[in-house]
């Protein structure tokens, strides 16, 4: 099944401890990002990856990291957590920007 | 401004009626994304769009490049269509949200 996971899915974290999100599809795509969604503000990208060791920042890049070392997983890292990156996260990946886009589950996190 | 408007915000139908979703943009585009939502957060890609029309079972979308507007339709809407609706643009590389319409259908 083609599909793209997340995990966690919910987490509550104290702020300044390190975690790390993981993303990981099976559909072989080029294309993978990161969003958060927040209320009022709608969804809004992280990074993005084009390929593998390609990765450029989205809108709201602080406060984050991401690698692509291989095709299938782009983990999201928060080297230092802060209350104002409690959010709502979704990975998703594609072929690229003209073909449907496919979302993981998403993973809510707290930081408080 | 933000980029990307959708109207209206909320969205209330009696079942079996016709819907309408608008999508506005101020950028230069390479796609149109319709996104749904449902409560419980899973987002499901209904259509990429880069020009004309594309139908789906009840679901319609168009766009005029032109005018930099999006339209997303539901015929015969149905309770299980409430959801929250998402617009999305894709401009170089990256996607830019509208922050969605909320549709409710009542039976």
């Amino acid at each position: 099944e083609a599909q793209v996971t997340q995990n966690p899915r919910y987490l509550i974290t104290v702020t300044g401890k390190k975690l790390t999100v993981t993303c990981s599809q099976n559909m072989n795509h080029e294309y993978m990002s990161w969003y958060r969604q927040d209320p009022g503000l709608g969804l809004r990208q992280i990074y993005y990856s084009m390929n593998v060791e390609v990765t450029d920042k989205g809108d709201v890049p602080e406060g984050y990291k991401v690698s692509r070392k291989e095709k299938r997983n782009f983990p999201l890292i928060l080297e230092s957590p802060s209350p104002n990156q409690t959010s709502l996260y979704f990975c998703a990946s594609s072929p690229g920007l003209f073909y449907e886009q496919y979302f993981g589950p998403g993973t809510r996190l707290t930081v408080t | 401004k933000n980029e990307v408007e959708q109207s209206p915000q909320n969205l209330t139908a009696q079942e079996g009626e016709f819907i309408t979703i608008n999508c506005s943009y101020s950028v230069g585009i390479s796609a149109l994304h319709w996104l749904q939502q449902h409560p419980g957060g899973g987002i499901v890609s209904l259509f990429m769009l880069s020009s004309g029309k594309k139908k789906h079972g009840r679901l319609i979308a168009t766009i005029n490049i032109q005018e930099k507007h999006s339209s997303l339709h539901i015929t015969a809407s149905h309770p299980r269509d409430s959801a929250v609706y998402i617009c999305a643009v894709g401009r170089t590389d990256k996607l830019i949200f509208g922050t969605g319409t909320r549709l409710q259908v009542f039976p």
